[in-house]
C-alpha cells in the first residue's frame, strides 16, 4: 500500500527550463492537491482537483499547470522555471475535499532553480 | 477569510516534561481543526483532528489537543515529551461554513526535545 508517491525526490533546473513533478495515489481518493513549502510560510496551495477532469487554482497558481486525466495521477508542470520557484513541493490527497478526512502527503520533491 | 497562527517558531522542552505547541485560528463559521507533524525529509503526517463534540481530542503517539471556542485556540499537548517527538508541527483549519473550501496551514513550530 504505497499511499502518495512523488517523483523525483530532488531536481535542479536552470531558469527557463520546464519540468513535470509526478504524483500518484493508490487510495482511490477524489481530492488531490499540490502545496509548496517555504521556510516560515507554512504550506501554500498551488492547484487542486476534486476529481478526474476537474482542476482549480489555489493560493499561488502562477507559473504552474496541472491536469487530472485519471483518479490516480495529478502531475504538476512548471512551464518556465524561475528562482522564486525554488521550494519543496508536496502532493496530498484525501477522500473528498469537503470531508473531515485528513490529507495524505507524499514525501516531497525538493526543487532548486538556478 | 480563514487563518491560522502559530505564535512560536521554536519550542524547546526537556525529555519527560509536558509539552504544549500553540495554535489560534480565525474563521467566520465553525472550524475543522487538524494537527500534522513533519519529520526531516518527509511529508506531513496526520496527528489528530477536531470536528465536533468533546473539546479534548486524543491522537497518535500520545498527543492530544484542546479545542477552546471562546479563545479560538487548538493547542497541541503531550504529558511527557520524548526525544523522538522532535519535529516540525503544523496546525490547520477549514471553515466548514465559509466560502473558502481549502485547508489553511499555520507557519509551523519546530519542537526540540532535549535529552
Amino acid at each position: 500500500n504505497a499511499g502518495v508517491t512523488q517523483t523525483p525526490k530532488f531536481q535542479v533546473l536552470k531558469t527557463g527550463q520546464s519540468m513535470t513533478l509526478q504524483c500518484a495515489q493508490d487510495m482511490n481518493h477524489e481530492y488531490m492537491s499540490w502545496y509548496r513549502q517555504d521556510p516560515g510560510m507554512g504550506l501554500r496551495l498551488i492547484h487542486y482537483s476534486v476529481g478526474a477532469g476537474i482542476t482549480d487554482q489555489g493560493e499561488v497558481p502562477n507559473g504552474y499547470n496541472v491536469s487530472r486525466s485519471t483518479t490516480e495521477d495529478f502531475p504538476l508542470r512548471l512551464l518556465s522555471a524561475a528562482p522564486s520557484q525554488t521550494s519543496v513541493y508536496f502532493c496530498a490527497s484525501s477522500y473528498r475535499r469537503d470531508s473531515n478526512s485528513p490529507l495524505h502527503f507524499g514525501n516531497g520533491t525538493r526543487l532548486t532553480v538556478t | 477569510a480563514q487563518s491560522v497562527a502559530q505564535p512560536e517558531d521554536q519550542v524547546n522542552v526537556a525529555e519527560g516534561n509536558p509539552l504544549t505547541v500553540k495554535c489560534t485560528y480565525s474563521v467566520s463559521g465553525n472550524p475543522y481543526l487538524f494537527w500534522y507533524v513533519q519529520y526531516p525529509n518527509r511529508g506531513l503526517q496526520f496527528l489528530l483532528k477536531y470536528i465536533t463534540g468533546d473539546n479534548l481530542v486524543k491522537g497518535s503517539y500520545g498527543f492530544e489537543a484542546e479545542f477552546n471556542k471562546s479563545q479560538t485556540s487548538f493547542h497541541l499537548k503531550k504529558p511527557s515529551a520524548l526525544v523522538s517527538d522532535s519535529a516540525l508541527y503544523f496546525c490547520a483549519v477549514r471553515d466548514i461554513d465559509g466560502s473558502a473550501r481549502q485547508l489553511t496551514f499555520g507557519s509551523g513550530t519546530q519542537l526540540t526535545v532535549l535529552p
